[in-house]
């Protein structure tokens, strides 16, 4: 099946510095790639849609300019949390929907973010 | 504004019971409905998809329907193990591709 994968799966930072998440796609091309945030007990929060060579679309209310995010490629989508502070720590997770149109999306394994 | 909800939060049986979870979202408009299973501290496993046009969908001893109509779907284990304990997670997809989850039902099968 589909793999998506995600680095780091766990990060721990101090505030104020600014903190990269790969996602990728291992074994399929996916123009579109989600970003979740996932807050304890609460359900995952779709942050933005990248789509390969635009630029993402944010849900309403997440700031754009805080949580940047680059799909330079096919099988490649980084989330970016800038000048993180604690209240940023979370559980952030990356999908993917492969070119091929099917509906699924394939989710990564997740990264734990502390901001210390 | 579409919103899913999830009952019980919470759901503890002993291993072999036949059990079922819920699922509700308020805009019958969807493009599909998926099931998730998600463990302590990791991403998602798709369980199944729903079609809008379908009515349900098996994989093994997971069952899960759709009633779009009511706005309800349900996920169906039979012959629970320890190892189905996981929170799980449905999901509604519109047309723009969104998925909204619900919050989950956290699964405890105890031996």
């Amino acid at each position: 099946g589909a793999v998506v994968s995600q680095h780091p799966s766990r990060v721990i930072c101090k505030s104020g510095t600014s903190v990269k998440i790969e996602c990728r796609s291992l074994d399929f091309q996916a123009t579109t790639m989600f970003w979740y945030r996932q807050f304890p007990k609460k359900s995952l929060m779709l942050m933005a849609t990248s789509n390969e060579g635009s630029k993402a679309t944010y849900e309403q209310g997440v700031e754009k300019d805080k949580f940047l995010i680059n799909h330079a490629s096919l099988t490649l989508s980084t989330l970016t949390v800038t000048s993180a502070h604690p209240e940023d720590s979370s559980f952030y997770i990356c999908s993917a929907r492969d070119l091929t149109g099917q509906e699924t999306q394939y989710f990564g394994p997740g990264t734990r973010l502390l901001v210390l | 504004k579409q919103e899913v909800t999830q009952i019980p939060a919470a759901l503890s049986v002993p291993e072999g019971e036949n059990l079922v979870l819920n699922c509700s979202f308020t805009d019958s408009a969807i493009y599909n409905l998926q099931w998730f299973r998600q463990d302590p501290g990791k991403g998602l496993t798709s369980l199944l998809l729903i079609q809008s046009s379908q009515r349900e969908q098996t994989s093994g001893r997971l069952n899960a329907s759709l009633d779009k109509s009511s706005g309800r779907s349900t996920l169906y284990i039979a012959a629970s193990q320890p190892g189905d304990s996981a929170t799980y997670l449905c999901a509604a997809q519109g047309g723009s591709e969104k998925l909204v989850f619900g919050k989950g039902t956290k699964l405890t099968v105890n031996p």
